[in-house]
């Protein structure tokens, strides 16, 4: 398996504009996080599916924050318009709860994309 | 929710000396422990955890230990080497139907390991 597959690896734009981040989890894992990392705030969750429904969004900072996950196979996270304290490493991780019928709650997680917004 | 505190912040040791990181946890209902490593620009890889069930559990130079009753968890690296120098994270989690899946992590300790 490739494993968590993140793009892009960086993102440079400017102020105001539209940012896409993308995310491939682990074939057959059923659960997707974003994360924000930060020197200042650590590692932050954003957002998590389960099975393609996000189960929890408290973690967004605000509205110009959106992700989606379309299928079990490809989710995103947008920012809309972008500021630049948004810079910051975003990762994705995946796991899958039960392994024949017992927990594994093991992440993954993507090699990350560093975002700087200017 | 729960909240997982870690210390120290940074920690610096002589290559050959031990390491050890501590970290708490309020929700009595969190059963597992993982323990993360992030080197310099990579990303958070698991390297030890444990569940509830049991008090301790080895890898080679890395252990981890439970405290149920005091609702802490340590790492703790022997021999350490320079290529120990990363940040790790300790995280929570708990069975918990409306949390399942989710980890609380630590702020996270910076290991420098001097040779």
């Amino acid at each position: 398996d490739a494993g968590v597959i993140q793009s892009p690896r960086h993102e440079v734009t400017e102020m105001g504009q539209e940012v896409t981040l993308r995310c491939k989890p682990i074939s057959g894992h059923d659960y997707l996080f974003w994360y924000r990392q930060t020197m200042m705030r650590g590692l932050e969750l954003l957002i998590y599916f389960n099975n393609n429904v996000p189960i929890d969004d408290s973690g967004m900072p605000e509205d110009r924050f959106s992700a989606k996950m379309p299928n079990a196979s490809f989710s995103t996270l947008k920012i809309q318009p972008s500021e630049p304290r948004d810079s910051a490493v975003y990762f994705c991780a995946s796991s899958l709860a039960r392994l024949a019928g017992e927990r594994t709650d093991t992440q993954y997680f993507g090699p990350g994309t560093r975002l700087t917004v200017l | 929710g729960e909240n997982v505190e870690q210390h120290p912040s940074t920690l610096s040791v002589q290559e050959g000396d031990s390491a050890v990181i501590k970290c708490t946890y309020s929700d009595s209902a969190s059963n597992y422990f993982p323990w993360y490593k992030q080197e310099l620009g990579k990303r958070p890889q698991l390297i030890i955890d444990i569940r509830s069930n049991v008090g301790e559990k080895k890898d080679q130079r890395i252990a981890v230990t439970l405290n149920k009753t005091a609702k802490h968890f340590s790492l703790h690296i022997t021999e350490t080497q320079p290529e120990d120098s990363a940040v790790y994270f300790c995280a929570a989690s708990s069975d918990r139907g409306s949390t399942l899946g989710r980890l609380y992590f630590g702020r996270g300790t910076q290991l420098t390991v001097w040779p």
